[in-house]
């Protein structure tokens, strides 16, 4: 299994250019996410799915689309890049509730964005 | 969602036993209490996770205190490998939306 892929792993955007960040599991996981970490900081939670076709929003949405047409793939589309979002994304996933109970979460590697 | 307390750093010696702890006195019954970790330029990994009994893995340990609102993440030798930020965090709703603290960077002296 490759687990939680993400590409690509680096990226810079100008002001207001959109672009889309790649996610990809092949453990048959429901549940997928979206985090972004800033320096220093713990991770904060952008868009979460708990099954193909259910996207719902997390702590800080503002900025970013997220849709879910396959159990494997959960995209990251940014609209107008500005430079508050630059950051770093991780991918999330895990059994959720088909899991039961703390069941265990897989990132991915990241992607480092700047946006200019 | 119930928060999590933990030092902001720690320093340990390579191949002694290191005591990372987390307060969470707002935990309610049904909370686990989760450990991730997050090497230098890497995703967060899964270290442990309990709900009321201490717990054991090839990893670390975790020590829950009796009445829940604090924890500690034992790890038994410290290697180099083992530097990272470390999280405490609490789950009630099947292992998704997890609420990340700015967790406890751990530096490991050789």
């Amino acid at each position: 299994n490759a687990g939680v892929t993400q590409t690509p792993k680096f990226q810079v955007l100008k002001t207001g250019q959109s672009m889309t960040l790649q996610c990809a599991q092949d453990m048959n996981h429901e549940y997928m996410s979206w985090y972004r970490q800033d320096p220093g900081m713990g991770l904060r939670l952008i868009h979460y799915s708990v099954g193909a076709g259910i996207t719902d929003q997390g702590e800080v949405p503002n900025g970013y689309n997220v849709s879910r047409s396959t159990t494997e793939d959960f995209p990251l589309r940014l609209l107008s890049a500005a430079p508050s979002q630059t950051s770093v994304y991780f991918c999330a996933s895990s059994r959720g509730l088909a899991g039961g109970r703390a069941n265990e979460q897989f990132f991915g590697p990241g992607t480092r964005l700047t946006v200019l | 969602d119930a928060k999590t307390t933990q030092p902001n750093s720690m320093e340990s010696n390579e191949e002694e036993p290191v005591h990372l702890p987390c307060n969470h006195s707002t935990i309610s019954g049904t909370d686990y209490i989760h450990w991730y970790r997050q090497l230098p330029s890497q995703g967060p990994e899964y270290v442990i996770h309990g709900l009321t009994s201490n717990v054991n893995n090839r990893m670390a340990s975790l020590a829950i205190a009796e009445d829940r609102k604090s924890s500690t993440l034992i790890l038994h030798r410290a290697t180099l490998r083992d530097a990272a930020v470390y999280y405490c965090i609490l789950e009630n709703n099947y292992g998704q939306n997890f609420v990340f603290g700015p967790g406890t960077r751990l530096s490991v002296l050789p």
